[in-house]
């Protein structure tokens, strides 16, 4: 089976644009969630998508939203790009949500300038 | 929110040591997981492991949820062994923290 996947692996962008990033799961698992990595906060979770719908949901401001397809591909949104948006971005895919076994695709790299 | 502290923070070993790495938790969890990543970002997830004890080759994992903790256990250390560990757990995967490990030849 392949793995998960997510293009693209690296973006530069600029204060104020917004990106777009996308996730593509491994086949037959229904959940992707989304994490945030910086050397200051660390791993933090964004939110979690199953069958569709937004299950949870972390503390992240409103800039940063998510949508699932019914295909199960998800894709993130930041709006509004800060400084602070300097991230590495990962999604996880699994058969059931955080409870179960997730595995995590390699990343984008995203750099605000 | 549940808290997720690891330990020790930074290990260095030679080739071929043993070490164990520890995870607790503020508050019980139903999923702990414990990942290496390497030094490209890629997380791996070596143990999904909510309770008891689990081997894969040179690595095993233990949970003892009445307590709250977790250790990871790596033996016969490989310079490819090098990396940041993370235990993560709870509904919204709390991640601790990591254990970054190096192993010198």
């Amino acid at each position: 089976k392949a793995g998960v996947t997510q293009t693209p692996r690296y973006l530069i962008k600029t204060r104020g644009q917004q990106v777009t990033l996308s996730c593509s799961p491994i086949s037959g698992h229904r959940s992707v969630s989304w994490y945030q990595q910086t050397p200051g906060q660390g791993l933090q979770f964004l939110f979690e998508y199953f069958s569709e719908t937004q299950r949870n949901k972390g503390n992240f401001p409103g800039r940063f939203s998510g949508r699932q397809f019914s295909n199960s591909r998800s894709e993130m949104n930041v709006s509004t790009l800060e400084l602070g948006d300097s991230a590495l971005y990962l999604c996880a895919s699994s058969l059931g949500g955080a409870v179960t076994k997730q595995y995590f695709g390699p990343g984008t790299r995203l750099t605000v300038t | 929110g549940i808290q997720v502290e690891q330990s020790p923070p930074d290990l260095i070993l030679q080739e071929g040591a043993n070490s164990t790495l520890r995870c607790n938790f503020s508050d019980s969890v139903n999923n702990l997981q414990w990942f290496h990543q390497n030094p490209w970002g890629q997380l791996i997830n070596l143990f999904y492991i909510p309770s008891g004890t689990k081997q894969n080759g040179r690595l095993s994992a233990t949970t003892v949820a009445t307590e709250r903790y977790s250790l990871l256990y790596i033996s016969s250390s490989q310079t490819t062994d090098s990396g940041v560990y993370f235990c993560a757990g709870a509904q919204k995967l709390v991640f601790g923290q990591g254990t970054r490990l190096t192993i010198n030849p």
